[in-house]
């Protein structure tokens, strides 16, 4: 089955500074790679997608790569703000299968 | 449009005991997936439902199971209750038959089993 590593555990950032996710896949099959953002007491929160035939998307401060030679995409979060102060998740998913999560990240933005 | 509800949004079971869990899926939505997460093993899938048929099932024990009814909701239940099965369960519907496609979660159920 598919196997989505999540890097780092914890990132640290300046208000203002720029914060990067990292994910890796195993299953060449996969073709739908989704960000989530949750917050304490609430479920996960759907903020950006991207297919497997397209390479950026972009929706406002917030930007994904794919790179499916790799089998790794990315969150990009720009000018970041306290409200952006959560755990993200990526997720792959191929054909029919669930969604199979990362193992999160502690998104914590210092004033 | 109103969000996935879920209840209760907290429940205490004792070992051995079952449970139901409800799901309310956005209007309109069809598809109805569960998942589990516990802060060892992350979010992970347990079944999805299309049209009251389960169309694809995770890697857990028989003891979880679902359904699906005509209207969409959904119910999700796990019998003779053990310790390990203490975790927020979520509960994420979708618009599409056709995978893949953007779920949207619940708030969850927390289940403590004591």
């Amino acid at each position: 089955g598919e196997n989505v590593e999540q890097h780092p555990s914890t990132l640290s950032v300046q208000e203002g500074d720029s914060a990067v996710i990292k994910c890796t896949y195993s299953d060449s099959a996969s073709n739908y790679f989704p960000w989530y953002k949750q917050e304490l007491g609430k479920g996960p929160q759907l903020i950006i997608d991207i297919r497997s035939n397209v390479g950026e998307k972009k929706d406002q401060r917030i930007a994904v790569t794919l790179n499916k030679t790799a089998k790794h995409f990315s969150l990009h979060i720009t000018e970041t703000q306290p409200e952006d102060s959560a755990v993200y998740f990526c997720a792959a998913r191929g054909g029919a299968d669930g969604l199979t999560f990362g193992k999160g990240t502690h998104l914590i933005i210092q004033p | 449009k109103a969000g996935v509800t879920q209840t209760p949004r907290y429940l205490i079971k004792t070992r051995g005991q079952q449970v139901t869990l409800s799901c309310s899926p956005i209007s309109g939505h069809r598809s109805v997936s569960w998942y589990q997460q516990t802060p060892g093993q992350g979010l992970q899938f347990l079944f999805e439902y299309f049209s009251e048929t389960q169309r694809n099932k995770g890697n857990f024990p028989g003891r979880f199971s679902g359904r699906q009814f005509s209207n969409s909701r959904s119910e999700m239940n796990v019998s003779t209750l053990e310790l390990g099965d203490s975790a927020l369960y979520l509960c994420a519907s979708s618009n599409s038959g056709q995978g893949p496609y953007e779920q949207y979660f619940g708030p969850g159920t927390r289940l403590t089993v004591t």
